[in-house]
């Protein structure tokens, strides 16, 4: 069954520094999604992307965030200059057409030291 | 805005016996609503979604959900509660006002004894 892959499963990083969470969604999926779930919180929508460029964005998603579909398969998250509020996990997650079903990866466990 | 309240956070069951999770929602028009779980470092997989069909929605793994619009509610439920079900479910509500997204709830785990 296809499914959304993303790596790293986990990442370590310095205040300050940046990071790049990749994601290979679904082959035939034109619409790509990140998520992300701070220890004991909800999970929370950050950016849809479509068509490259960025469809829609929350107020979390501001000018240290930014995505990127660099070539036909990957789809990457970067955070410029990392907190330690950004210590979470990042769901990367991709649907054929808008209004259909997302289907989410195992996520991206970012810890911020 | 769409929203989801979860109102267990935990729920305990005995291996065979039935599972209620509990969701009421809050929408400004015709929900679109889903069920995730979310096993022990597993991604989020889906296991039903309402899109306004049949009310009462069928998923993986034995579970099904009941959308009662007079209630606000959409409660998952499985007459016999195996050990691999043990997870963090989540009720999710679509939010089609622009490009898609999904609200989620808080999350209720579920514990199932032997």
């Amino acid at each position: 069954e296809p499914e959304v892959t993303q790596t790293p499963s986990h990442q370590v990083t310095q205040m300050g520094q940046e990071v790049i969470l990749r994601c290979v969604p679904i082959s035939n999926h034109l619409y790509f999604y990140w998520y992300r779930q701070i220890l004991g919180q909800k999970v929370e929508f950050l950016v849809s992307f479509y068509n490259n460029e960025i469809s829609e964005k929350s107020e979390i998603f501001d000018d240290q965030f930014s995505v990127e579909r660099p070539d036909g398969s990957n789809f990457t998250l970067k955070i410029r200059s990392t907190k330690l509020e950004d210590s979470a996990m990042y769901f990367c997650a991709s649907s054929a057409a808008s209004g259909n079903t997302i289907y989410f990866g195992e996520g991206s466990w970012l810890t911020v030291v | 805005a769409q929203s989801v309240t979860q109102l267990d956070s935990h729920v305990s069951v005995s291996e065979g016996t039935p599972v209620l999770l509990r969701c009421n929602y809050s929408s400004s028009y015709s929900p679109s609503l889903f069920w995730y779980v979310q096993h022990p470092n597993k991604g989020l997989q889906l296991l039903l979604k309402y899109t306004s069909a049949a009310t009462l929605v069928k998923g993986i793994n034995g579970f099904e959900a009941e959308f009662k619009k007079s209630e606000t509610s959409f409660h998952l439920t499985k007459p016999s509660a195996h050990m691999s079900d043990a997870a963090e479910y989540f009720c999710v509500v679509g939010d089609f006002t622009g490009f898609q997204k999904l609200v989620f709830g808080t999350g209720t785990r579920l514990l199932v004894s032997p």
